[in-house]
This record gives structure tokens, sequence and C-alpha cells, in this order.
């Protein structure tokens, strides 16, 4: 299956920091990709929507200027948690999908696990 | 009520048991459903990937969705230890609609 990287896996920053996951397909070119927040016991969340060249698209509740997106190329997205707190500690996933398939034949990458002191 | 319904379980099973996992919907604009299985401080892994009713099989694993009744089932043959992980449905409408997940059942396969 098509392969999508994360990185780092995990990163422990202070509060008021900023920190940047990245997010690449490193087989395939994804013009949209998604970022995903999971805390536990709870399902995953589509914080935005990744779109080559333009602008991200948020979902309700999830504060742009927070959470600052980037997709430069077809096969990186980067997602930038700004003045990081406490309550933003959680499991930050992306993923994408083929440009042949079906937005829920998604390829998830590993995870970044955010713990903010 | 939530778009997707699943119970977290968790589920205990002997190794070699059959396992069935479920889910509901509420979207009756959902065409396509997934399960995905996700094992802890991991990404989700896509499993199996069905469109509209019917049934679905790979390997050990059958997917089952019946939209009259908005009721979308997981079943594992032969369940072996390493099936041990969360299992995520979802669904969408198609196209290049958002998906929804269910919270997961986290499935335990004891030898």
């Amino acid at each position: 299956g098509a392969v999508v990287s994360q990185h780092p896996s995990w990163v422990i920053c202070k509060s008021g920091t900023s920190v940047k996951i990245e997010c690449r397909s490193l087989d395939f070119q994804a013009t949209t990709m998604f970022w995903y927040r999971q805390f536990p016991k709870q399902s995953l969340m589509l914080m935005a929507t990744s779109n080559e060249g333009s602008k991200a698209t948020y979902e309700q509740g999830v504060e742009k200027d927070k959470f600052l997106i980037n997709h430069a190329s077809l096969t990186l997205s980067t997602l930038t948690v700004t003045s990081a707190h406490p309550e933003d500690s959680s499991f930050y996933i992306c993923s994408a999908n083929p440009p042949s398939g079906n937005t829920g034949e998604l390829f998830f990458g590993e995870g970044s696990r955010l713990t903010v002191l | 009520q939530k778009e997707v319904e699943q119970d977290p379980g968790p589920l205990s099973v002997p190794e070699g048991a059959i396992v069935s996992l479920n889910c509901t919907y509420s979207n009756s604009a959902f065409q396509y459903f997934m399960w995905y299985r996700q094992y802890s401080r991991k990404g989700p892994e896509l499993l199996m990937y069905t469109y509209s009713s019917g049934n679905k099989e790979d390997g050990r694993f059958t997917a089952q969705v019946d939209k009259s009744s908005k009721y979308i089932s997981l079943f594992i043959r032969d369940s072996q230890p390493s099936d041990s992980a969360t299992y995520l449905c979802a669904g969408n409408s198609g196209g290049y609609q958002k998906v929804t997940f269910g919270i997961g059942t986290k499935l335990q396969v004891i030898p």
C-alpha cells in the first residue's frame, strides 16, 4: 500500500513554544492531505484538510491561527502548533489518499505524540 | 447523536475465535464504509473498504454492510494474538467528502 511518513513521532515542548510536524507521501503525489487529532479513548477528529498550493480548510472549532498548515508541495504538508499549551497535548495524525482512490481509502502516517509541559 | 457509533470495548476473545465487531451510523448519505486497524501509539491502517450494501472478504476478514439498518460489521476468523488492536469503523458519502470515524473497539486476542 501507499506510504505516508510523519515526523517527529513524539515531541515534548514547553508551554508557549511552537512545534512543527511534517507529513510526507513517499510513493505518490497527494494534492490533499488530512490532519487529525486523537485524544485517549476518543475517535479520530478531523482538524483540517490541507490543499497543495492553497489555503487549508479547517473544521468548525479548530483555530486556524493556532494550527498553521502549509502544503507547499505534492508530497509534503506541515502542521505547526503555535504557542502550544498543555491542552494541546494529543496524538496528531496525518493522512493522504492516492489520486485514484476515494477519500475513504486513507493512508495514515505513524502519528506524532505531542506533550506540552 | 454521533454519526458513527461504536462500542469501545474492550473485547477479549481466545485465540482461534471468530470475532464480530459492529458499528451503526446515522448519515443516510454514506456510501463508502471502511475498517481501520490501529495498534497502540501508531497511525490507523486500512483493512477493508466497501461500497454500499453487501459483503467483502479478504483472507480472514469479512466486512458486511446493511444500509437498510445502517449497520456495518467486521468479522475476523481464526483470530490471532497479532489481531489485538483497536478497530475503527468509518464512512463517507464518496467523492472527496469527509470521512467520519467511530471511537474504535479495542480487541484483545488471548493466546
